[in-house]
């Protein structure tokens, strides 16, 4: 039973323009999200993250909304840039830190 | 300050043999958790520690093992392995109850 989704397996984005990632979940005891970034040989990187009492939150570049009566979730890079291409991995939370993940969107940014 | 750590790299090992798996969490954080990430895949959670007690489980089977040590630091056994334990293990500290986990770069284990 996949809880958290994100059906698409690629995006690929110009430089400057916006990336969008999306991600599903099913749980709705789900109550804080999370979005990670993945580079190959390493472990994921802490993007920015959600708690369900918001709808928005931003960081920088990076800004996460989430529609919790669809449940849905969305990145948001503006502007996108080469060193933004990596894995992309959704995650979410009810209990204390055990974190459910999606299966990533591998984002590659071109010139 | 120094991230969360992991060793060893990598480990290559065959069927049945017993690996165990070293993690040292980001400084200033007590609680770990262990993730394996299968090729193609996300992290499934293993299982977290907290005060030196496994204080959750995801669903794997009992010949995963932990121990967390008094320095927060933690150790992931697995025993019998099988061929399809080849994956990325990743350790993730985090404090307390904060919902923030930090990943370590992970050990990829291959078994043959």
């Amino acid at each position: 039973d996949q809880q958290v989704k994100q059906n698409s397996p690629s995006l690929s984005v110009q430089e400057g323009r916006i990336s969008i990632l999306n991600c599903d979940y099913t749980n709705s005891m789900f109550d804080y999200f999370l979005w990670y970034k993945k580079y190959p040989a390493e472990g994921p990187t802490f993007l920015i993250s959600i708690s369900s009492i918001k709808d928005k939150n931003e960081d920088g570049r990076f800004t996460v909304f989430l529609n919790k009566s669809a449940k849905h979730l969305s990145l948001h890079i503006v502007p996108s840039q080469p060193g933004d291409s990596a894995v992309y991995f959704c995650a979410a939370s009810y209990t204390a830190s055990k974190l459910t993940f999606g299966t990533g969107t591998r984002l590659q940014v071109t010139l | 300050d120094a991230g969360v750590t992991q060793s060893p790299t990598h480990l290559i090992k065959t069927r049945g043999q017993q690996v165990t798996l070293r993690c040292s969490p980001k400084s200033g954080h007590d609680t770990v958790s262990w993730y394996q990430q299968a090729l193609g895949q996300g992290p499934q959670f293993i299982f977290q520690y907290y005060e030196e007690e496994e204080r959750q489980r995801g669903n794997f089977p009992d010949r995963f093992s932990g121990h967390q040590f008094p320095n927060y630091s933690s150790e992931l056994n697995v025993n019998a392995l099988l061929l399809g334990d080849s994956a990325l293990y990743l350790c993730a500290s985090s404090s307390g109850l904060k919902e923030t986990q930090y990943f370590g770069p992970g050990t990829r284990l291959l078994v043959l």
